[in-house]
């Protein structure tokens, strides 16, 4: 059971928008920023938002991360098929002392 | 370019011990945190380890404290996981990560894949 709450799967046609939600508590989103990752298969994590919805060198701006209160979402838009991946949420939690991730999201396109 | 590259994963017998290596490369090793992530098959990430720069403070998720021990060595540019009394349930590939900030890993390895079954 994951710390952070994900739904197990989303879907989008080539175009689409679609947007992939990670809820908490007060204790990691609540009082901290929020990080996405993705995830292709067979592949390392690759850091896809940090601090809510900043966006690392290389990440298009079709993507992007929101906040509030206690839950976060994932937007993805003009969707392709090279989104097709898991996508995971993480936050640091205050009560654990450490970062936990979301159960992840498994996009298709 | 930033690489890090995990080594010594293999197959472990139930209760025995393996030591993870992390080479890391393209970047002033000694001013980042860095961290192990790993992943049970067809599961999701789970956070293990951390360990700050220059002063080596350590932090362990609640499954790991008392058995895996990280470390740094960044004279070598390298960070380790000592894994003890070993588990079927701790069968997973582990990543290695460098942070940016305490839930934020910009690079990770490629993973070592690591099997506890006797």
């Amino acid at each position: 059971q994951s710390v952070l709450t994900q739904p197990p799967s989303a879907s989008g046609t080539p175009g689409q928008r679609v947007t992939i939600s990670c809820s908490g508590s007060s204790s990691n989103i609540g009082g901290n920023s929020v990080t996405w990752y993705q995830q292709l298969p067979g592949t390392a994590p690759k850091l896809l938002i940090y601090i809510n919805n900043e966006r690392p060198s290389g990440v298009p701006d079709r993507i992007s991360g929101s906040k509030s209160g206690t839950s976060a979402s994932l937007a993805i838009s003009g969707l392709q098929s090279e989104d097709e991946a898991d996508y995971y949420c993480a936050a640091w939690d205050d009560s654990l002392n450490g970062p936990v991730f979301g159960g992840g999201t498994k996009l298709t396109v | 370019e930033v690489q890090l590259v995990e080594s010594g994963g293999g197959l472990i017998k139930p209760g025995g011990s393996l030591r993870l290596s992390c080479a890391a490369s393209g970047f002033t090793f000694s001013s980042y945190n860095m961290n192990w992530v790993r992943q049970a098959p067809g599961k999701g990430l789970e956070w293990v380890s951390s360990i700050t720069s220059p002063v080596a403070y350590t932090y362990y998720g609640d499954s790991f404290k008392g058995r895996f021990t990280i470390s740094r060595d960044n004279a070598k540019n390298s960070l380790y996981l000592q894994m003890n009394s070993l588990r079927a349930e701790d069968t997973a590939v582990y990543y290695c990560a460098r942070s940016i900030s305490p839930a934020s890993f910009d690079y990770w390895g490629q993973g070592t894949l690591v099997t506890v079954s006797s």
